[in-house]
């Protein structure tokens, strides 16, 4: 079945503690991309990839990292998450013009 | 920079009425464009895309128009149903595989 996988899906953790949420996709595409879904702000995106080692920023970077090494990953690595980055984030792959896949989410608390 | 604005932000109705979501962007240079539909706390899934060479899109009871050059973009529902309860995304896609949301509109259909 073609789609994209989050890990974790719901995760709580506390200021300053590195994490890493996975994304993978299994459709080959080239383009991925991270966006983070706030109330009353809507899906603003974080970063994204146009194809292996490249990447660039997108509205919201700060506070982000991302990395693509292989084709179907794409994590998104918060060094020393904040209390401003809780929030819902999705993953996203696609062909590049063609239609957008979105991963189910993950929910992110800091304390 | 692209701007998606999407009106109403919310609406209700009667079940059985035909309706229509609008959206609107501010740079008509774009790929394609993308509407989804959202349930509360889910991920997105896609409901129709139109590539930016194309008038219109049709998927059962959808239909997605497209005027790129006045920007704007309309979601007809035909005969609506309570299950189409739901926030209807709309996104324009660019030459960089990145896509710009609109905010939304929260669609309620009462029995």
């Amino acid at each position: 079945e073609a789609q994209v996988t989050q890990n974790p899906r719901y995760l709580i953790t506390v200021t300053g503690k590195k994490l890493t949420v996975t994304c993978s996709q299994n459709m080959n595409h080239e383009y991925m991309s991270w966006y983070r879904q706030d109330p009353g702000l809507g899906l603003r995106q974080i970063y994204y990839s146009m194809n292996v080692e490249v990447t660039d920023k997108g509205d919201v970077p700060e506070g982000y990292k991302v990395s693509r090494k292989e084709k179907r990953n794409f994590p998104l690595i918060l060094e020393s998450p904040s209390p401003n980055q809780t929030s819902l984030y999705f993953c996203a792959s696609s062909l590049g013009t063609l239609e957008w896949f979105f991963g189910p989410g993950t929910r992110l608390t800091v304390l | 920079k692209q701007e998606v604005t999407q009106i109403p932000a919310a609406l209700s109705v009667p079940e059985g009425e035909n309706l229509v979501l609008n959206c609107s962007f501010t740079d008509s240079a774009i790929y394609n464009l993308q509407w989804f539909r959202q349930d509360p706390g889910k991920g997105l899934t896609s409901l129709l895309l139109i590539q930016s060479s194309q008038r219109e899109q049709t998927s059962g009871r959808l239909n997605a128009s497209l005027d790129k050059s006045s920007g704007r973009s309309t979601l007809y529902i035909a005969a609506s149903q309570p299950g189409d309860s739901a926030t209807y995304l709309c996104a324009v896609g660019g030459s960089q595989g990145n896509l710009i949301f609109g905010k939304g509109t929260k669609l309620s259909v009462k029995p």
